[in-house]
C-alpha cells in the first residue's frame, strides 16, 4: 500500500522570503502522479502543482516549484517570494496511473506566512 | 467554468439518522470522488464514481454508500450516523483521462457534516 509522510506539522515564513515543504512517499510502482494542494482557511481545496513520475524534470507553476527525488521517493515543495495568501494547509498527494481518481494525503504542513 | 459545487454546505444532524450530500461537477468532467476530512484521520478516499459505476471504494462501512447520475452529479449518503462521522466532506472531479491534466482533482468548498 502507498504512503505519504509530511513531516513537519507547522512551518512559518517571512513575507518574500523562500519556504520548502517535505514530502515523502512509499510506493513499489514505477508510473505514478504526485500533487500538492493547498488549503487556506476557507477549507476550499486548491491544485498548487503536479508531477508525473516518469518526468525527470522538476514542475514550476509560478513561484511553486518542486524538488522530485525519484530515487529517494522525496517530493518537496519550494514556494518563492512568499506572500500573506499563502497562509494555508499545505498537502503532499499521491496517485497512481492505475488508479487515476484515488488521491492518498499526507497528514498535512501549515504554513504561516508573516508579514 | 463553473467550479465543483456541494450541497448543503453545513448539516446537523443526531445520532441514527440519514444523510444526502450531492456534489456537481465541473462540466465535462466524468469522475466524481469523494473524501472525508477529520482532524485525528486526517483526508481518506471514500470513493470513486466515473459513468454511474464506482470505480474504486476506501476502507469505510458500508453505511456509507454512494451514485452517479447520467449528467455525473454525485451524491453521497450515510445511513445510521454516529458521532464519528462528523466531518468535512470534500468532492472532487475530473476530465478522468490520461495525457494532459491527467489525475488533476478539483476540489468543491465541502460539507460540513456534525452528528450530535
Amino acid at each position: 500500500a502507498q504512503t505519504v509522510t509530511q513531516s513537519q506539522p507547522e512551518m512559518s515564513v517571512q513575507e518574500a522570503e523562500t519556504v520548502t515543504l517535505s514530502c515523502t512517499y512509499d510506493t513499489s510502482e514505477n508510473n505514478y502522479y504526485l500533487f500538492w494542494y493547498k488549503q487556506p482557511p476557507s477549507r476550499q481545496m486548491i491544485l498548487v502543482i503536479r508531477q508525473e513520475a516518469y518526468k525527470q524534470q522538476n514542475a514550476t507553476e509560478n513561484r511553486f516549484s518542486v524538488n522530485f527525488q525519484k530515487a529517494a521517493k522525496s517530493f518537496s515543495l519550494k514556494i518563492s517570494d512568499s506572500q500573506l495568501g499563502d497562509t494555508a494547509m499545505y498537502f503532499c498527494a499521491f496517485m497512481t496511473i492505475y488508479n487515476t481518481d484515488k488521491l492518498i494525503f499526507g497528514t498535512g504542513t501549515r504554513l504561516q506566512v508573516f508579514p | 467554468k463553473a467550479g465543483v459545487t456541494q450541497t448543503p454546505r453545513y448539516l446537523i444532524k443526531t445520532r441514527g439518522q440519514q444523510v444526502t450530500l450531492s456534489c456537481s461537477p465541473i462540466s465535462g468532467h466524468r469522475s466524481v470522488s469523494w473524501y472525508q476530512q477529520t482532524p485525528g484521520q486526517g483526508l481518506q478516499f471514500l470513493f470513486e464514481y466515473f459513468s454511474e459505476t464506482q470505480r474504486n471504494k476506501g476502507n469505510f462501512p458500508g453505511r456509507f454508500s454512494g451514485r452517479q447520475f447520467s449528467n455525473s452529479r454525485s451524491e453521497m449518503n450515510v445511513s445510521t450516523l454516529e458521532l464519528g462521522d462528523s466531518a468535512l466532506y470534500l468532492c472532487a472531479s475530473s476530465l478522468a483521462g490520461r495525457g494532459a491534466g491527467a489525475g488533476e482533482q478539483y476540489f468543491g468548498p465541502g460539507t460540513r457534516l456534525t452528528v450530535t
